[in-house]
């Protein structure tokens, strides 16, 4: 089956400094890759997604960009502010299969 | 709010205990999932609902039993836990049918602490 790996577990920026969480996949099959936000207290929501034939993608401060050679993706977040303190949930899908990385802690200090 | 509501918030009960969470989403969605968070350890897909039919079971304890009544309401019975079963329990729908494609709504959780 995949398996997800998910580094930093924790990450702590300045804010305004930009962010960068990585992970990599196993399955070379796996074709759609979400990133999921999760604030305390809450459940986790889908911040962004990418699929197996695009490169990259970016919404307002968010990217994340995909080597699908490499198997290994990553969410780029810019101009962080204390607002972007959370537990970041990558994953990928192989088949009907959501694996779920290990999450990242990051906390944005103002 | 993301349209999916879970009850209690929290749960305490002792290892001979018989309790029930409870989920309801307003979404009109197809699909519903129990998922499992513990510490330092990956969200841990249980079961999944299509249509109120079960397609997944993720080789999950008997201890645990679920029930999809409608396509609007799931519940996770329990009984006989152990402690290692304490843990943030998460309810979550997609609008599609299963498909590791579908964008999750989740709802906040139960934490449920089994002594």
């Amino acid at each position: 089956g995949e398996n997800v790996e998910q580094h930093p577990s924790t990450l702590s920026v300045q804010e305004g400094d930009s962010a960068v969480i990585k992970c990599t996949y196993s399955d070379s099959a796996s074709n759609y890759f979400p990133w999921y936000k999760q604030e305390l207290g809450k459940g986790p929501q889908l911040i962004i997604d990418i699929r197996s034939n695009v490169g990259e993608k970016k919404d307002q401060r968010i990217a994340v960009t995909l080597n699908k050679t490499a198997k290994h993706f990553s969410l780029h977040i810019t101009e962080t502010q204390p607002e972007d303190s959370a537990v970041y949930f990558c994953a990928a899908t192989s088949g009907n299969m959501l694996t779920f990385g290990g999450g990242t802690r990051l906390m944005v200090k103002p | 709010e993301t349209g999916v509501t879970q009850t209690p918030r929290h749960l305490v009960m002792g290892m001979t205990n018989k309790k029930s969470l409870k989920c309801e989403q307003h979404l009109g969605h197809n699909a519903m999932y129990w998922y499992k968070q513990s510490a330092k350890k990956p969200l841990e897909l249980m079961f999944v609902y299509s249509l109120e039919e079960r397609v997944e079971n993720n080789s999950v304890p008997s201890r645990f039993s679920p029930e999809c009544p409608n396509s609007s309401h799931l519940f996770l019975h329990l009984h006989t836990l152990q402690p290692e079963d304490s843990a943030l329990y998460l309810c979550a729908s997609s609008q599609g049918g299963v498909g590791g494609n579908e964008k999750l709504f989740f709802g906040s959780g139960t934490q449920l602490s089994v002594l």
